[in-house]
């Protein structure tokens, strides 16, 4: 069965640095998304992105993030200049068609220290 | 802005009863509404959904319930396994975005 994969599992990286989050959507999926869980918090929506461009965003996702399509395959997550509050899963979801069932990866755990 | 609520962080049911796992939203445009469960150090994994246009979807062991007047749906398991035991998150969105807006969980445990 098709899934959604993600890498690198966990990334520990210093407060300052930037850290590139990698996903492999399902392959005739249209619609990618990045959400992430703050330990002990709910699942937040980040932003979604179809057609080579960000469709939605959510407040989270400010100048310290940006999100690209570099291939026919990957969708990466960038977070420049992490700080420590940007410690949290970041799980990455695509589906077929806006609206329709999200399916997630596994989640990339980063810690910033 | 907690548009989706799940007031119940657990519950804890012996196996082979039913679980009833349960979610309020207060955004009258959600249309779309699914159950995912998870699993530690993993991701949330679909389980089922309704539109807005059902009042019930059943799959197996697992059904959800709409009641769009009082804005709830649930969630019910029966019979409840022990491998049932995970968080269950409900999540909803309307059909003029992209996001689910997820609850907080409600962590279940089936006692054997």
């Amino acid at each position: 069965e098709p899934e959604v994969t993600q890498t690198p599992s966990h990334q520990v990286t210093q407060m300052g640095q930037e850290v590139i989050l990698r996903c492999v959507p399902i392959s005739n999926h249209l619609y990618f998304y990045w959400y992430r869980q703050i330990l002990g918090q709910k699942v937040e929506f980040l932003v979604s992105f179809y057609n080579n461009e960000i469709s939605e965003k959510s407040e989270i996702f400010d100048d310290q993030f940006s999100v690209e399509r570099p291939d026919g395959s990957n969708f990466t997550l960038k977070i420049r200049s992490t700080k420590l509050e940007d410690s949290a899963m970041y799980f990455c979801a695509s589906s077929t068609d806006r609206g329709e069932t999200q399916y997630f990866g596994p989640g990339t755990r980063l810690l910033v220290l | 802005d907690q548009q989706v609520k799940q007031n119940s962080p657990s519950l804890s049911v012996q196996e082979g009863r039913i679980s009833i796992l349960n979610c309020d939203y207060t955004n009258s445009m959600f249309d779309y509404f699914l159950w995912y469960k998870k699993y530690p150090a993993e991701g949330p994994t679909f389980l089922i959904s309704i539109s807005s246009i059902k009042d019930k979807n059943e799959d197996g062991r697992f059904t959800v319930f709409l009641n769009k007047s009082a804005k709830h749906l649930s969630l019910h398991i029966v019979p409840s396994q022990p491998g049932d035991s995970a968080v269950y998150f409900c999540a909803a969105s309307r059909n003029t975005g992209n996001q689910f807006y997820f609850g907080t969980g409600t962590s279940l445990t089936v006692i054997p």
